[in-house]
């Protein structure tokens, strides 16, 4: 299972556009990229899925370069709602045990009025 | 989406006892569940797989015989700490895959999460 890196914290005001990076250097071939974010006393929640380039969805955007060895998680105009910790997952989701996902240690992002 | 619902959401129990946690998948079938474990400010761990109709698949040092898991149907999966001490303490997280015709998705949902606190 690939190992991913991501920055401990990261601090923002409302409005602004956050990007996370992730680095996983060693994803594999069938390997996908997935963050998840999680509020206080609360499960995982998914937010966004990609394989290679880019992802839109109604919450946030993925962008994946060509080597794939690192992932950015952009959240638009974000709210002090958005104060969560963002995990960056990776693995080969295509079935059964496979789904098994290693959480890191995840980004805390504290969004400030 | 896909519901995953954890009970009790918050259990309290003296050191010696056994406390059982549920997983249900509510809308949705789940040959496998996971279980993770989360200590306070830290990531989540995962402790095993559990699956349906078969015995569960623990992660490295996680005791299978302290952390029973069983998976006998479809849509339940039960976590039961036997014997907890206070360092069993911690906010016990539950997931499940959503599979649509015969394909995973790759979408995780989780439950809400047990707090499990001994005395």
């Amino acid at each position: 299972l690939a190992k991913t890196t991501q920055p401990i914290s990261m601090d923002s005001y409302e409005g602004q556009e956050v990007n996370i990076t992730c680095s996983h250097n060693n994803i594999a071939t069938n390997d996908y990229i997935t963050w998840y974010q999680q509020f206080p006393s609360q499960g995982p929640r998914f937010i966004i899925q990609g394989y290679k380039t880019k992802v839109t969805n109604e919450v946030a955007s993925l962008f994946i370069p060509a080597d794939r060895k690192s992932s950015t998680l952009s959240l638009p105009r974000v709210s002090l709602s958005d104060t969560a910790v963002y995990y960056c997952l990776v693995g080969d989701i295509r079935g059964g045990a496979t789904n098994k996902l290693i959480f890191g240690t995840g980004t805390l992002l504290a969004v400030q009025p | 989406g896909a519901v995953v619902s954890q009970h009790p959401s918050r259990v309290i129990c003296k050191s010696g006892t056994s406390v059982k946690i549920e997983c249900r998948s509510l809308d949705f079938q789940a040959t496998t569940m996971f279980w993770y474990r989360q200590f306070p400010k830290q990531s989540l761990m995962l402790m095993a797989t559990s699956n349906e109709g078969s015995k569960a698949t623990y992660e490295q040092g996680v005791e299978k015989d302290k952390f029973l898991i069983n998976h006998a149907s479809l849509t339940l999966s039960t976590l039961t700490v036997t014997s907890a001490h206070p360092e069993d303490s911690s906010f016990y997280i539950c997931s499940a895959g959503l599979t649509v015709q015969g394909r995973v998705t790759g979408e995780l949902f989780f439950g809400e999460g047990s707090r499990l606190t001994v005395l």
